[in-house]
């Protein structure tokens, strides 16, 4: 099993929508969690931080559910702008081992 | 505005070259990491140094190996380059923790022929 996994989609969706990610992580250990952001051919960009009372920027929303190892990223009133990959991301501290885990990303694609 | 920069945007290698993939950060951070991103299997993490002359293997680190002189710069190594490691390569550096994520470079391109 994938430490995180989301959904590849492509989720293609008419501008103005709302559109919902998630995504869920194996490890509960778990301490640092985030959304990126990768254009196509470009690196990943942090788009926001995801923190347990949940988070807002703007038209994201972000949501953490420990219980149950859950991230969620709402996008409202959908731009042309917004078709990326977006990724989840974990963080933990083990033993000898600090560094991000990703998802393999979640495709959108906003059409006029 | 702070940076991440590697050297090579594309670079195109023959089977067997040892090949140089530099990356520098000005940012003073401790951590630094190398990444692969290949379709359909995400970025999967290389090698990674918290500190200068420390190295740490991550979960492929086959075929490579890095190089930390200076805590601005992380360089990796593939010793003898395959095809199977024609990808795009992603170097990274964070702060002490996690808090704050990663910031990124442009990323290189590598082709092995």
């Amino acid at each position: 099993r994938k430490e995180v996994e989301q959904d590849p989609g492509p989720f293609n969706v008419p501008e103005g929508a709302t559109v919902a990610f998630n995504c869920t992580y194996s490890n509960s250990a778990s301490q640092s969690f985030f959304w990126y952001r990768q254009d196509c051919r470009k690196e990943p960009k942090l788009l926001m931080s995801v923190y347990s009372s949940g988070n807002e920027d703007g038209r994201f929303t972000a949501q953490l559910n420990r219980a149950s190892q859950y991230i969620s990223l709402l996008i409202r009133d959908s731009k042309l702008s917004d078709s990326a990959t977006y990724l989840c991301v974990v963080g933990h501290i083990n033993t000898g081992r600090r560094a991000l885990t990703f998802g393999s990303g979640t495709r959108l694609q906003v059409q006029p | 505005d702070v940076k991440v920069t590697q050297s090579s945007r594309y670079l195109v290698k023959r089977t067997g070259e040892k090949v140089f993939l530099e990356c520098v950060q000005d940012m003073d951070h401790e951590n630094m990491f190398w990444y692969r991103q290949d379709p359909g299997l995400g970025l999967r993490l290389i090698y990674f140094s918290y500190d200068v002359k420390m190295k740490e293997k991550g979960d492929i680190p086959e075929g490579y190996s890095v190089s930390r002189e200076k805590k601005e710069r992380f360089s990796l190594i593939l010793e003898s380059a395959s095809t199977n490691q024609t990808s795009m390569y992603l170097c990274a550096s964070s702060p002490g923790d996690l808090t704050y994520g990663y910031t990124f470079g442009s990323g290189t391109r590598l082709t092995v022929v």
